[in-house]
């Protein structure tokens, strides 16, 4: 149990285009779900904290009206870079905690979306 | 959410036993210690979360002394597929996770 998926595993697009990710709990609810993104060799950097039916909060130095995140259900979150710039470029990752945590800080990842941005 | 400190990379040998040791001196008394596994182009997966003494579960063991303010995360007989980056966290029940630079293990033949 407790599995989250994404889609798409992989997108190219061209500068200046916008490109949505989805970010889903398969068998399970999830009231809170994070985005993150990683560089290469790098770690995991926190981009915000999505819940379901609220706006999302954003980390310091993340653009909000640049990366998109709403969570309407308790089972999907989506990410949309918007105006996607080749800097945008990396590996990005959702999780989501909520009733299947059987710990404390217990996330379940997503297998994560290569974006490569022209 | 307090700072983790592990060593970089570590490498071992197949049938080995690795230990991973991160520092979180600065941990509050509601805090757990987490780690995760991480492979290439894939999300981290939970390994194992303790508080304090010892934890052991199917793929892992987490060593806490009493003062909590490092653990010890042992991988038993590892093999080629345990090659990956391991993090330490450390937080509260708020599912906010701080991710540091993890450890790099490598597995060799």
């Amino acid at each position: 149990g407790a599995v989250v998926s994404q889609h798409p595993s992989r997108v190219i697009c061209k500068s200046g285009t916008s490109v949505k990710i989805e970010c889903r709990s398969l068998d399970f609810q999830a009231t809170t779900m994070f985005w993150y993104r990683q560089f290469p060799k790098k770690s995991l950097m926190l981009m915000a904290t999505s819940n379901e039916g609220s706006k999302a909060t954003y980390e310091q130095g993340v653009e909000k009206d640049k990366f998109l995140i709403n969570h309407a259900s308790l089972t999907l979150s989506t990410l949309t870079v918007t105006s996607a710039h080749p800097e945008d470029s990396s590996f990005y990752i959702c999780s989501a905690g909520g009733t299947a945590g059987r710990k404390y800080n217990e996330q379940f990842f997503g297998p994560g979306t290569r974006l490569t941005v022209l | 959410l307090a700072k983790t400190t592990q060593p970089i990379s570590m490498d071992s040998y197949e049938g080995q036993e690795v230990n991973i040791t991160c520092s979180h001196n600065n941990i509050a008394t509601n805090d757990y210690i987490t780690w995760y596994q991480q492979f290439p182009s894939q999300g981290p997966r939970f390994i194992i979360q303790g508080y304090k003494t010892k934890v052991t579960n199917e793929v892992a063991s987490l060593f806490i002394p009493a003062d909590r303010k490092s653990s010890t995360l042992s991988l038993p007989r590892v093999s080629l597929s345990d090659t990956a980056v391991y993090y330490c966290l450390v937080g509260d029940d708020d599912y906010k996770l701080s991710f540091g630079a993890g450890t790099t293990v490598t597995v060799r033949a």
